[in-house]
């Protein structure tokens, strides 16, 4: 079954390293998105990717960057961690038709548990 | 810019309880509506995926519709049962644009 996987599911660092998540899905989705979710917040989009070399910022995207290689992954550095960025991140991707313009559901990934110190 | 306000923010009801989810959105020229399921330590599961030219999905004991004009959006829950105590929420795109959600609703169905 295809499905979307993100590693570590927990991780402790320290502030000022250099930190990346990773993300994979066997969908063969063009779109992948990823997401921090903090309460009181919901989620908020961090950066997304439309296809291979292609990624956007999105509305809290200051601290972070996305590389997309190939189909499959799109990894989210965090280039220096700062304590305000301990947070639970997630991983989606979607499959999107250009001829129609209509959107599959969007699959989620379990989450990555991001603590700073 | 896009807001998503779901009402209330928790619920909470004795089992087999039909049961209402609201959902608001402030610029109607949306694609889709799309409902989750969040578990607590886990990811979102879509539920229902809704396109703009429908006005209602249906899965199970779950209905959602969809008023574009109004901004509106209501997920429907039948015979609850403790089990469909989660989060859920509800997000809204205008096509191939990235989904913006609302923070959602927290039930808890009460055996």
């Amino acid at each position: 079954d295809a499905e979307i996987t993100q590693s570590p599911r927990h991780k402790i660092t320290e502030t000022g390293r250099q930190v990346t998540l990773a993300c994979h899905q066997t969908w063969n989705h063009n779109n992948m998105f990823w997401y921090r979710q903090d309460l009181g917040h919901g989620l908020r989009l961090i950066h997304y990717s439309y296809g291979v070399q292609d990624t956007n910022k999105g509305e809290v995207s200051d601290g972070y960057s996305v590389s997309r290689s190939n189909t499959e992954d799109l990894p989210l550095t965090l280039e220096s961690a700062a304590s305000s960025q301990t947070s639970v991140y997630f991983c989606a991707s979607t499959l999107h038709s250009y001829r129609s313009s209509t959107n599959q559901p969007q699959h989620f990934g379990d989450g990555t548990r991001l603590s700073i110190l | 810019k896009q807001e998503v306000t779901q009402i209330p923010a928790a619920l909470s009801v004795p089992e087999g309880e039909n049961l209402v989810l609201n959902c608001s959105f402030t610029d109607s020229a949306i694609y889709n509506l799309q409902w989750f399921r969040q578990d607590p330590g886990k990811g979102l599961t879509s539920l229902l995926l809704i396109q703009s030219s429908q006005r209602e999905q249906t899965s199970g004991r779950l209905n959602a519709s969809l008023d574009k004009s109004s901004g509106r959006s209501t997920l429907y829950i039948a015979a609850s049962q403790p089990g469909d105590s989660a989060t859920y929420l509800c997000a809204v795109t205008a096509g191939n644009t990235p989904l913006v959600f609302g923070k959602g609703t927290r039930l808890s169905v009460i055996a």
